[in-house]
């Protein structure tokens, strides 16, 4: 089975601080993706990741970058936390075009 | 472009009864369709998927059809359990060259089974 984990289950924050939010997978991914989703917003898209280094944007990547030193390991940066960040995120990895995505169990960030 | 259109929730039903939830889908190319579960403070599981037109998937009692005429993929269940309730989002995979990469997710329908 496909497993993605991601470093925290809940976190609380401090408006400015940088937060790192960690995702890791076991099934050898070429993709790897950050969504968040809040209520009657559904998930959307903060960024992907095609390879080791290569990103691209999603549909809402201001206030957030990412990282992919690693093809197993895939991060999400808040270079300064403000409260609007407030939300459940979720990470995403997936195999060849046309497979499924498999997620993690996500991480209900709080940012005060 | 491509999307994903499911039917508004919440949905309630009693336990036993038969579960019904309509996708419909814009898209061009030949995507890849996927059903998946979310339940309270957890991720997105994979329920099932179906790969090109006419392919059903099924799992757990849950089956879909790729119904390419229709452009639709609506989920069923023949008897619902109250452990069924949660939130189920349909999804597709892009097929075109600028898009294969990306997810198109629908709204999600939540689903609530009554004993």
């Amino acid at each position: 089975d496909v497993k993605v984990t991601q470093s925290s289950r809940y976190l609380v924050k401090r408006t400015g601080e940088k937060v790192f939010l960690e995702c890791v997978q076991d099934m050898d991914h070429e993709n790897m993706f950050w969504y968040r989703q809040d209520p009657g917003l559904g998930l959307r898209l903060i960024y992907f990741s095609y390879d080791v280094k290569m990103k691209e944007k999603g549909d809402i990547p201001e206030g957030y970058s990412v990282s992919r030193e690693k093809k197993e390991r895939f991060s999400l940066i808040l270079e300064s936390a403000s409260t609007n960040q407030t939300s459940m995120y979720l990470c995403a990895s997936r195999g060849t075009s046309g497979s499924a995505q498999y997620f993690g169990p996500g991480t209900r960030l709080l940012v005060l | 472009g491509d999307s994903v259109t499911q039917m508004e929730g919440p949905v309630t039903l009693s336990e036993e009864a038969f579960l019904t939830i309509n996708c419909t889908y814009t898209a061009t190319g030949y995507p890849s369709l996927f059903w998946y579960v979310q339940y309270p403070g957890e991720g997105l599981q994979l329920l099932l998927k179906a790969t090109k037109a006419d392919d059903k998937g099924s799992n757990k009692g849950f089956e879909a059809t790729y119904r390419k005429e229709t452009t639709s993929f609506h989920l069923e269940k023949g008897s619902v359990q109250v452990s069924d309730s949660a939130v189920y989002f349909c999804a597709l995979s892009g097929s075109t060259w600028g898009n294969f990469n990306k997810f198109y997710f629908g709204s999600g329908t939540k689903l609530n089974v009554k004993p």
